[in-house]
Parts: C-alpha cells; structure tokens; sequence
C-alpha cells in the first residue's frame, strides 16, 4: 500500500532531550516535506527536501533540523526541544513539487 | 509572508443541510487546494483548482478558484455524519518550491 510513515506516533519528552521524528514513503516520491499544526494556524511549513541532499527551509525552522540521505526518508530532529514546540508533526510526500502531497498521520509531541 | 483566512472556524448543521466555506488572501495563488482532516490523521486532498474561475466538483463537493486568484470557496451539498471533520484550504505558488500555505480551518460537525 502506497503510504507515508510516521514513527513515533505520540511522545511525551523534557526539554532538552534530542529527539527524532522519522518519516518514510514508499512511493519513490522526490519532494518531502514537514509540517506543523497548532490550533488557530492551520498547517506551518518547517522545511521540505526537492530530492536526495537538497533541503530547505519553511516557513517555521528555528529550532529543527532536518536530513535527506535516501529518496524514502526525510527524518525531523529536535536538538534541544523547548515547551512551544509542543504540537502536532505531519510529513508529506509528493512525486514532485507542484503534485499532490500525501500526507503522514501524525505524530503528537509534548515537550514538559 | 502570505497569509490565507478561512472562515468561518467552526460550523454545527444539522445532516442534509449543505455547507460553505471560504479562504481569502492578499496574495495571489497559482493553486488552490482543498483538505479534509479527519480526526487522528493526516489531511487528504479533495479537490485541487490551477485556473481562475476554475469551478471543479467532486461528488458533493463543489470548489471555485477566485477571478483575482486571491479567493477560493467549496460547498458541500446535503450534509451527511460523515463530512464530519476540519477542512483546509491551501495555496501554492508557483515559485516557492510547492509550499503549501494553509488557512486556519473550518470544524465541521453535523449532527444526525
């Protein structure tokens, strides 16, 4: 089944414990991106990947990180998690930019 | 950066009743895109808009891409439980990398 992964699907962690939210499609899709949902916000862009090694940033980065070593995975690291970025994480995936993105089902991260 | 407005934020109808939602912006759009969010997963496409005054239907849902290519609406005829959900509109530009730029949302309930 064509999908996009998400692991893990709820954390509860401290502040400043490093933390990594991994996100795997199996579409053979070039474009991949993360996304933030905050009530009152709608979805926010953090940073998106065109293809292998070529990432950029959203609209929202300070504070993330992310890599793009093979074309399936597009992992988001927090470093030093802080309490605002407590929120609700999507990854998405698309053939290229400009094509239907699909997206992951979430993982829902608190930071105490 | 752009911004888009969805109102309203929130709807109660009653089931068979049908529905309209709508997102404006100062900025002008190349795509416009409508999502449904179900709880506990990822937004999915429903209907996609790439020219102004674009009016696309897919079953029950109805969607216009603005004349000025700064608006967009969808409507929903004859609500049924499961259109229960938030709904997002989305803007693409054509020159940013497909980022998505999302409105805040409309909640949707229907009630039996």
């Amino acid at each position: 089944e064509a999908q996009v992964t998400q692991n893990p699907r709820y954390l509860i962690t401290v502040t400043g414990k490093k933390l990594t939210v991994t996100c795997s499609q199996n579409m053979n899709h070039e474009y991949m991106s993360w996304y933030r949902q905050d009530p009152g916000l709608g979805l926010r862009q953090i940073y998106y990947s065109m293809n292998v090694e070529v990432t950029d940033k959203g609209d929202v980065p300070e504070g993330y990180k992310v890599s793009r070593k093979e074309k399936r995975n597009f992992p988001l690291i927090l470093e030093s998690p802080s309490p605002n970025q407590t929120s609700l994480y999507f990854c998405a995936s698309s053939l290229g930019s400009y094509n239907e993105q699909f997206f992951g089902p979430g993982t829902r991260l608190t930071v105490l | 950066g752009q911004q888009l407005n969805q109102s309203p934020q929130s709807m109660f109808i009653q089931e068979g009743e049908d529905v309209s939602m709508n997102c404006t912006s100062s900025s002008i759009f190349n795509t416009w895109l409508w999502y449904k969010q179900d709880p506990g997963e990822g937004p999915v496409l429903l209907i996609a808009l790439y020219k102004a005054g674009e009016l696309t239907s897919n079953g029950r849902l109805t969607a216009q891409f603005g004349i000025t290519r700064k608006d967009s609406f969808l409507n929903i005829s004859a609500s049924i439980p499961s259109d229960v959900g938030i709904y997002f509109c989305a803007g693409q530009l054509r020159n940013q990398g497909g980022k998505l730029i999302f409105g805040q949302g409309t909640e949707l309930s229907v009630k039996p």
